[in-house]
């Protein structure tokens, strides 16, 4: 079984749609994080929730919005979407916030076209 | 601001030659350090990590890394590659005082290993 999941793995789009990218852990960490990797390859921390609380919002643009509808699950919904956003997504899961080991899925790749 | 530098962005070897991939970070005070590998498809996973003591850290798959404080480097080796550890590497640092769990990737490494 896959401990952290992501869904879908590719995702193509026009501007100014809206999108969802799904993440579950079954894992039974308290924590999530979705981080962004840009075209230079450096993944960057966008968001991390402890036990459905968000902890770090990291100067995202407001389109982004994470749901964390149980500690199991953090969705990532970007709204109006941009040529910009087009990047691979991680997300990834810790035990606890602060000093565990992050375990990651295998990215969702989204092309705004 | 805090960043990690890997400095080989591609490297191409031959099976059974020696690897080092380099990792430099830029924070002066204790830091977790982590080595992910994303193998073509699959998802990051970590090779291996440093919290404290012996700075020298065996990972999976024969692989180590040697914190160097002097130098904030942490250099990841393997004696001998095989062509299975063809994949993308990252460094990752996490500062001590950050109670946020954030970790900061460098742009990742590319290892080609020609069978």
């Amino acid at each position: 079984d896959t401990a952290v999941s992501q869904t879908p793995k590719y995702l193509v789009t026009q501007m100014g749609n809206d999108k969802s990218i799904k993440c579950e852990q079954n894992l039974g960490h308290d924590t999530m994080y979705w981080y962004k990797q840009d075209s230079k390859k450096f993944l960057k921390i966008m968001f991390s929730y402890n036990n459905k609380e968000l902890i770090i919002n990291e100067t995202v643009p407001n389109r982004f919005s994470p749901k964390s509808p149980d500690k199991a699950h953090l969705n990532l919904h970007i709204n109006s979407l941009e040529l910009g956003d087009s990047a691979v997504y991680f997300c990834a899961s810790s035990q606890e916030i602060g000093i565990s080991i992050q375990y990651f899925g295998a990215g969702t790749r989204l092309s705004v076209l | 601001a805090q960043s990690v530098s890997q400095h080989n962005h591609h490297v191409i070897l031959s099976e059974a030659a020696s690897l080092e991939l380099g990792c430099n970070y830029s924070y002066g005070g204790t830091v977790n350090l982590f080595w992910y590998v994303q193998y073509p498809g699959q998802h990051l996973q970590l090779l291996l990590k440093y919290f404290s003591g012996d700075p020298l850290v065996k990972g999976i798959k024969g692989f180590e890394a040697e914190f160097i404080k002097s130098k904030f480097s942490f250099n990841l080796r393997k004696p001998s590659v095989q062509w299975s550890d063809t994949a993308e590497y990252f460094c990752a640092v996490r500062p001590g005082s950050s109670n946020t769990g954030k970790l900061i990737f460098g742009q990742g490494t590319t290892l080609q290993v020609k069978p």
